[in-house]
């Protein structure tokens, strides 16, 4: 199994370009989520998901959009690229009744200038 | 939303004990666990707990519980350099509406000095 995988492992935007973040897992995983991960602020949840076709909005949703067709993809899409959108960002992904048992992707390092 | 607190750092020196402590708010979280992220890395979970527990033990790692307080920590018995990482509290309170995604800490830096 590869796990959570992440592309790109870096990026570099323009302020107000768009762009999408790509997570994937083989684990057959219900659960999957996106995170922010800034200095002195811990994990920010974005986006989650329960299953395919369903997503809601966790603690910092704005600028942010998600789609579930799979139960294996989970992409991040950033609509209008901001400095504030700098950060690093992780995907994860669960079992439904393991609910605390996150396996985490590598990561993607993103700054908006 | 609910706050997941925990000290930013903690440095010690190796072979010593290292004590990482956390307060959580939901004194109904049934849930809590400690994640480990090491440089450049994504998280990985290290220990849970559930929380009709007290303490929890897995070789050199040691959970303790006190729900009248709301407090966790994480012991590392005989801290080694490789030790050196960010120290994750999690809970995954009752209140999260049923989609039972857990709520982070902030991290506790643990700096291991040879």
């Amino acid at each position: 199994n590869a796990g959570v995988t992440q592309t790109p492992k870096f990026q570099v935007l323009k302020t107000g370009q768009s762009m999408t973040l790509q997570c994937a897992q083989d684990m057959n995983h219900e659960y999957m989520s996106w995170y922010r991960q800034d200095p002195g602020m811990g994990l920010r949840l974005i986006h989650y998901s329960v299953g395919a076709g369903i997503t809601d909005q966790g603690e910092v949703p704005n600028g942010y959009n998600v789609s579930r067709s799979t139960t294996e993809d989970f992409p991040l899409r950033l609509l209008s690229a901001a400095p504030s959108q700098t950060s690093v960002y992780f995907c994860a992904s669960s079992y439904a009744g393991d609910f605390g048992e996150q396996y985490f992707g590598p990561g993607t390092r993103l700054t908006v200038t | 939303g609910e706050d997941v607190e925990q000290s930013l750092f903690l440095s010690v020196r190796e072979g010593d004990s290292s004590v990482i402590n956390c307060t959580y708010t939901d004194s109904s979280s049934t849930y809590l666990y400690w994640y480990k992220q090491e440089p450049g890395a994504g998280l990985q979970l290290l220990t849970y707990i559930f929380s009709n527990m007290d303490m929890k033990q897995d070789q050199r790692l040691t959970v303790l519980l006190n729900k009248k307080d709301k407090h966790l920590s994480l012991r590392i018995a005989d801290t080694q350099t490789g030790d050196s990482a960010i120290y994750f509290c999690a809970e995954i309170p009752p209140s999260s509406g049923g989609s039972y995604i857990p709520t982070f800490g902030r991290g506790t830096s643990l700096i291991v000095h040879p």
